[in-house]
């Protein structure tokens, strides 16, 4: 069965601090794997998806940026973390069209 | 044409009683609408989803309805329990190949004992 694996679960990190959030996924490939930004008690804001090795798309301007080295490995980037940028991250994968988003346990980031 | 619209925001039940959340969308293409539960400080996790080609779908006491010509669909969860406060959000899939899910701002619902 397939799986998905986030991590950290928790960081907290200074203002101005790089980021680094890995995601993998398991029993599955060539998956579509999606980063989101979820501020408390607010809904799913889409960052990042990627349909292939290479191929990143990113849906909202910021200081952010996603890799996917391997085909079941995204990474969540920043060189300068801003306060803003504190929230819930969640990486999910998602197979064939018209098929559930799965979604990893999420990292709860905290900047100060 | 990517937006959905989820209603209401906030949801307060008697236990035993239903639940109806609704949402709209405005791509007559997409086919595809999964329903999410989230508890507090959890991740999002599927509960139900339909595709276009039924109208109604069910499982237990979660069921999903789906109107293409009025481009609705709506959850409904009958006898409630506590455990089913949570926040629950609807997507969709857009389309034109970008593979995205494209979620509402979700429902708080609380079950009252």
């Amino acid at each position: 069965s397939q799986t998905i694996h986030q991590w950290p679960a928790t960081l907290v990190q200074p203002v101005g601090s790089p980021l680094s959030l890995e995601c993998t996924v398991e029993g599955t490939s060539n998956p579509n794997l999606y980063w989101y930004r979820q501020a408390a008690g607010r809904g799913l804001q889409l960052l990042f998806y990627s349909v292939g090795i290479g191929q990143i798309s990113s849906e909202v301007p910021q200081n952010l940026s996603a890799s996917r080295p391997q085909d079941r490995q995204f990474i969540l980037s920043s060189k300068k973390l801003l306060l803003s940028d504190s929230g819930f991250y969640l990486c999910a994968w998602r197979g064939s069209s018209n098929q559930p988003q799965h979604f990893g346990d999420g990292t709860r980031l905290s900047i100060l | 044409g990517e937006n959905v619209e989820q209603h209401p925001s906030t949801l307060s039940v008697q236990e035993g009683d239903s639940a109806v959340i609704k949402c709209t969308y405005s791509d007559s293409a997409s086919n595809y609408f999964p329903w999410y539960k989230q508890e507090l400080g959890k991740r999002p996790q599927l509960i139900i989803d339909i595709r276009s080609n039924v109208g109604e779908k069910k499982d237990q006491r979660i069921a999903v309805t789906l109107n293409k010509t009025a481009k609705h669909f709506s959850l409904h969860i009958t006898e409630t329990q506590p455990e089913d406060s949570a926040v629950y959000f609807c997507a969709h899939v857009t389309q034109g190949g970008s593979e995205k899910l494209v979620f509402g701002k979700g429902t708080k619902l609380t079950v009252n004992p």
